[in-house]
């Protein structure tokens, strides 16, 4: 399988403390993308990190990508309760092959 | 319509019987996916298509799925002969190219549950 995996599974942190969800994949990527799925919902996009990129932010977010290391991690800064969601990797393949890992669960407790 | 609508949201049906979901894309753009996800599982892709034609459907399980989209818009997945094990959420998602800025904007999705 060329999925990407995460870990945590499922992370509970106080609101105002940092979250950390890393991701792995197999093969040679073109982009990681990182998804956010609020309970019932559909998929939104979050942030883009392109292969020869090492790092990213966007806000609050923070992307890193190791290539040598097949790995991934977003920090999300500050924590807020509204960031309560599912939390989901894409290794993308061909520029149109998209692998989504299994997520990291994040719940921020107000 | 400003993003990505699937229909129906929620289906029952009952083994054996045939469905169709839904989705209608953003206007404009060319790439269309469905993806399956199941309970605490991240999106599976199914079907890729660029304009009218399957691109990629490499992610179909068996020759029961099947997806359409005749016109380069709307599209249609469809599931004959549905088994328990197909019961999941169906997710679509479109984007504007795919491979400039290949973002995925997504639908809320169908729930599909076969008794």
């Amino acid at each position: 399988s060329q999925q990407g995996e995460e870990d945590p599974q499922a992370l509970s942190i106080q609101e105002g403390e940092n979250a950390t969800m890393n991701c792995s994949y197999k093969t040679s990527i073109n982009n990681l993308q990182w998804y956010r799925q609020n309970s019932g919902r559909g998929l939104v996009h979050l942030i883009l990190i392109r292969s020869n990129e090492r790092e990213k932010h966007s806000g609050r977010l923070r992307v890193t990508l190791d290539t040598s290391k097949k790995s991934s991690s977003l920090l999300i800064t500050a924590s807020r309760a509204a960031d309560t969601a599912s939390y989901f990797c894409a290794a993308v393949y061909n520029f149109n092959k998209f692998y989504f890992g299994s997520g990291t669960k994040l719940n921020v407790k107000p | 319509g400003a993003g990505v609508s699937q229909t129906p949201s929620n289906k029952v049906t009952e083994k054996g019987k045939y469905v169709e979901l839904r989705c209608d894309p953003i206007s404009g753009h060319t790439a269309l996916y469905w993806y399956r996800q199941s309970l605490g599982q991240g999106p599976e892709f199914l079907i890729y298509f660029q304009g009218t034609g399957a691109a990629d459907d490499s992610g179909l399980p068996n020759d029961r799925f099947f997806a359409v989209r005749p016109e380069g818009s709307v599209s249609t997945l469809k599931i004959q002969r549905t088994e328990r094990g197909d019961s999941a959420v169906y997710l679509c998602a479109s984007s504007l190219s795919p491979v400039a800025k290949n973002i995925q904007y997504f639908g809320a999705g169908t729930r599909l549950s076969v008794l």
